[in-house]
C-alpha cells in the first residue's frame, strides 16, 4: 500500500457543483493531516489542517477518518478558481517530515 | 503575509557542476526543509533542518546534497555534483512549530 494514496482525476466537474476527494494514508502512527492546494507548476500552499473532529473553512469541509486510515475533503459550490490540484499531506508520525500524495487535478467548468 | 522567498527562480547548471538553491523561511520560523518535484510527479521530501542540524533526511538526500543555515535568515541547498536526474523544482519550505509547512514559489533547477 502506497504511503499515501489519492485518485489523481481529473475530475471535471460544472461551475455550482459539489465535488469530494478521498485519500488514505498507511501510517497508523500519523498524527498530523493537511489538504494543500498546487496550482500548475506553482508551490503547494496551505488550504486547510484536518482534525479528527472535522473542520470547515467557508466552502471547504475536512474530514478525518482515523480508524479507517482515509482523509476527505468536500468542495461546495464549486468556482472557477478552484480549478488546481488537491495535495493530501501526512506527517510520518509526529515527526517533521511529511508525505505528499499525487494529487487529485480538479478542472471547474463554466 | 509573510512568505518564503527563493533563489533564483530558475537555475540551468551543466552536469557535473555545484549548485546552491538559496532560501529565506519566514523570520519566527524554527523549522525548515526542502522537498523536490520531478515534472508531472508527486512533491517529495529531501530533508528538515532545526537547532541547526539535520533532524530527518530521506534516501534521496544522498552525500551529493548538503544544507546549510549560514546566518540568521538564509537556508541553502547544495548539489555538488549534479546530474540529469536533478532536474526538477525544489521547493523550500518552514513552519513555527513541527507542523504546518509553508512553502516558497520555488526553484526550477535544469541540469544540461
Amino acid at each position: 500500500r502506497k504511503e499515501v494514496e489519492q485518485d489523481p482525476g481529473p475530475f471535471n466537474v460544472p461551475e455550482g457543483a459539489t465535488v469530494a476527494f478521498n485519500c488514505t494514508y498507511s501510517n497508523s502512527a500519523s498524527q498530523s493531516f493537511f489538504w494543500y492546494r498546487q496550482d500548475c507548476r506553482k508551490e503547494p500552499k496551505l488550504l486547510m489542517s484536518v482534525y479528527s473532529s472535522g473542520n470547515e473553512d467557508g466552502r471547504f469541509t475536512a474530514q478525518l477518518n482515523r480508524a479507517s486510515q482515509y482523509i476527505s475533503l468536500l468542495i461546495r459550490d464549486s468556482k472557477l478558481s478552484d480549478s488546481a490540484t488537491y495535495l493530501c499531506v501526512v506527517d510520518s508520525g509526529g515527526y517533521q517530515k511529511v508525505t505528499f500524495g499525487i494529487g487529485t487535478k480538479l478542472q471547474v467548468i463554466p | 503575509e509573510p512568505e518564503v522567498t527563493q533563489t533564483p527562480s530558475h537555475q540551468v547548471t551543466q552536469m557535473g557542476q555545484e549548485v546552491i538553491l538559496r532560501c529565506v523561511p519566514i523570520s519566527n520560523h524554527l523549522y525548515f526543509y526542502w522537498y523536490r518535484q520531478i515534472l508531472g510527479q508527486k512533491v517529495e521530501f529531501l530533508v528538515s533542518f532545526y537547532n541547526n542540524e539535520i533532524s530527518e533526511k530521506s534516501e534521496i538526500f544522498d552525500d551529493q546534497f548538503s544544507v546549510e543555515r549560514p546566518d540568521g535568515s538564509n537556508f541553502t541547498l547544495k548539489i555538488r555534483s549534479t546530474k540529469l536526474e536533478d532536474s526538477a523544482m525544489y521547493f523550500c519550505a518552514s513552519s513555527e512549530g513541527v507542523q504546518p509547512q509553508h512553502f516558497g514559489d520555488g526553484t526550477r533547477l535544469s541540469i544540461l
